[in-house]
């Protein structure tokens, strides 16, 4: 079975300064999709940036960044120029791409990430 | 788009009694999916329905049980509650292949 580890609780961040976010995963599978999702107060996730496993080039989407390490199964968030609206839960997640019921996603326990102005 | 919305947004009931959780999905949007997120905790996959029909299921008891219809709604119901039910019920949708999935904002249980 696929497990998503995020080894910090919490995190804060100057406002207009970087932070990253670690994620480390397990699996025997060399076909899957990683996501980083963000949960604010209002509950619903919203899903920041996604990487699929066979491409080699880091997704990026404006001020999200990851850095995806597939040998050491890292799979890490950093935030640029972060912003009050930034701030969040937020949760690593894996997702087979074998089909089937492996299209659930596995998720992390979460990183409560402040942005301090 | 016009989203996943669920119903009821919050809700209380005594421990022993059943409840039946809602969600509409977006048009086309055939793969429907249940986490449960207790506090403080990530979601955990309850099952899936892809089609209206069940194609798979997590480490939950058969008390949790869904229906998916053609009208890209979709239902949870939880029978003979236990405390340990309380959590935010998470219902996500998306179409098939590889698209993403959408996420509503969740249902607040509440087992007392």
């Amino acid at each position: 079975a696929q497990t998503v580890t995020q080894s910090q609780p919490e995190m804060s961040v100057q406002e207009a300064e970087t932070v990253t976010l670690s994620c480390t995963y397990d699996t025997s599978e060399s076909d899957y999709y990683l996501f980083w999702y963000k949960q604010p107060p209002s509950r619903q996730m919203i899903l920041v940036i996604r990487q699929e496993a066979y491409k080699q080039q880091n997704a990026t989407e404006n001020r999200f960044s990851v850095n995806f390490q597939k040998a050491a199964k890292s799979f890490s968030l950093k935030i640029s120029d972060s912003q009050l609206g930034d701030a969040a839960m937020y949760f690593c997640a894996y997702r087979s791409n074998s089909g089937g019921s492996n299209y659930k996603l596995t998720f992390g326990k979460g990183t409560l990430l402040t942005v301090n102005p | 788009e016009t989203g996943v919305t669920q119903s009821p947004t919050h809700l209380i009931k005594t421990r022993g009694q059943q409840v039946t959780l809602r969600c509409s999905s977006q048009s086309g949007h055939n793969t429907v999916s249940w986490y449960q997120q207790a506090l403080g905790q990530g979601p955990q996959f309850i099952f899936q329905y892809y089609r209206e029909e069940e194609n798979g299921r997590g480490n939950f008891p058969p008390r949790f049980s869904g229906l998916q219809f053609p009208n890209y709604s979709s239902e949870l119901n939880v029978n003979a509650l236990e405390l340990d039910d309380s959590a935010l019920y998470l219902c996500a949708s998306r179409r098939g292949g590889n698209y993403g999935y959408t996420f509503g904002s969740g249902t607040r249980l509440t087992v007392v």
